[in-house]
């Protein structure tokens, strides 16, 4: 059984550039939630995908955007960066049946310079 | 909204000393509570949780209690260890609404264990 995994592991955009984050789920999970970390902070949720359709979503701008693929791999875009965007990245997989056992990857860290 | 405040840090402490991080909630509606550890340079790792009120979470010798009446979900630890040096987040989740899985983190707490 894989983990969680993402790619890749650390990233430097100027600012308004754009960026594309990528997270696998753990097998057998269809549920994948985005969060941002900033430095010294808690992370924060973004939003959730469930079988491919985003399904919830947190204080963000429409900037940030996101897809779910029929594997429930999914990707995170940020569209015109900012420097505030500067973050840790994290996805967590789960399953609907499992939501109290969500499993984290190990982040990707985004420098907006 | 829902909301989660973590006691201020960092915590230092030596090796077998007793660990208390505290952890009180604001919620909507009924949550299910977690605490999370992140070691340098790595995500986040599920260390306990509970779904009820008076459920105790339990892993690794740390233990957190569901207060329903305080609502409070404090992390504590009889005797700590150098490896027990990371970060720990409270964290709560509401079931039902539409973002099922959306957890609500604090701001973490800096746990430094020296020999």
């Amino acid at each position: 059984e894989t983990g969680v995994t993402q790619s890749p592991t650390h990233l430097i955009k100027t600012r308004g550039q754009q960026v594309t984050l990528r997270c696998s789920s753990q097998s057998g999970h269809n549920t994948v939630s985005w969060y941002q970390q900033a430095l010294g902070q808690g992370p924060q949720f973004i939003f959730q995908y469930y079988r491919e359709e985003e399904n919830g979503r947190g204080n963000f701008p429409p900037r940030f955007s996101g897809l779910q693929f029929p594997n429930y791999s999914s990707e995170l875009n940020v569209n015109a960066l900012e420097l505030d965007d500067s973050a840790l990245y994290l996805c967590a997989s789960s399953s609907r049946t499992t939501y109290n056992e969500q499993f984290f990857g190990p982040g990707t860290r985004l420098t907006v310079l | 909204g829902d909301s989660v405040t973590q006691m201020e840090g960092p915590v230092t402490l030596s090796e077998e000393a007793f660990l208390t991080i505290n952890c009180t909630y604001t919620a909507t509606g009924y949550p299910s509570l977690f605490w999370y550890v992140q070691y340098p340079g790595e995500g986040l790792q599920l260390l306990l949780k509970a779904t009820k009120a008076d459920d105790k979470g339990s892993n690794k010798g740390f233990e957190a209690t569901y207060r329903k009446e305080t609502t409070s979900f404090h992390l504590e630890k009889g005797s700590v260890q150098v490896s027990d040096s990371a970060v720990y987040f409270c964290a709560l989740r509401i079931a039902g609404g539409t973002s099922y899985g959306k957890l609500t983190f604090g701001q973490g707490t800096i746990l430094t264990v020296h020999p």
